[in-house]
């Protein structure tokens, strides 16, 4: 069945490094690929998404290219902030839009 | 526009206890999913609607959840009895015809 693999946290980076969390997945079809982000005390929200091969969805600095040769959706950020300290997760979705989510990723950026 | 709505935020019951939870999707939003989230996981999704009919609901656990959407609106989630291993939060998603869900905060459960 379809599953979504990401790297293990936690991820521990000094402001304005470079982040990149890997993703990657197993589907049948083609499927849309999501990353959503929940900030501490905060619900699940949107970061950006990717609907067909090779579309690069991008949104506040993070980008993530679907790549179905290795199939792989990536999330890299150019200069991480505090602000960016969160829980990460990816996720994909087939025809009936049922999402199914990787274990996530905790991001913790330190000044 | 509203954001999706659910109650209560915090639920403490003991093991063998019932409990239910309340979902109001954004308005206009035909698909309302629940999703169940323990500590450390991502989200795995237990039952989905569209309208006030079940998608999927492969992965509730039968003996002991229970789902409806009467109206098609809104939904109540139950689970009766409550085991330990029913800790965990409890989301609820709405979709429209985009791609995007949108989430509600969440009920956090707590069996002991």
């Amino acid at each position: 069945g379809n599953s979504v693999t990401q790297m293990e946290g936690p991820v521990t980076l000094s402001e304005e490094a470079f982040l990149t969390i890997n993703c990657t997945y197993t589907a049948t079809g083609y499927p849309s690929l999501f990353w959503y982000v929940q900030y501490p005390g905060e619900g699940l929200q949107l970061l950006l998404k990717a609907t067909k091969a090779d579309d690069k969805g991008s949104n506040k600095g993070f980008e993530a290219t679907y790549r179905k040769e290795t199939t792989s959706f990536h999330l890299e950020k150019g200069s991480v902030q505090v602000s960016d300290s969160a829980v990460y997760f990816c996720a994909l979705s087939g025809n009936t839009g049922k999402l199914i989510f990787g274990q996530g990723t905790t991001l913790q950026v330190k000044p | 526009e509203a954001g999706v709505a659910q109650s209560p935020r915090y639920k403490i019951i003991e093991k063998r206890q019932s409990v239910a939870f309340w979902c109001n999707p954004i308005s206009g939003h035909a698909t309302l999913y629940w999703y169940q989230q323990i500590l450390g996981q991502g989200p795995k999704l237990l039952i989905q609607f569209q309208n006030n009919g079940v998608v999927d609901d492969s992965q509730l656990p039968k003996d002991r959840f229970s789902a409806e959407r009467l109206k098609g609106v809104d939904s109540t989630l139950k689970i009766q009895p409550a085991k330990l291993e029913d800790s965990a939060v409890y989301l609820c998603a709405s979709k429209g015809r985009a791609y995007e869900q949108y989430f509600g905060p969440g009920t956090r459960l707590t069996v002991t």
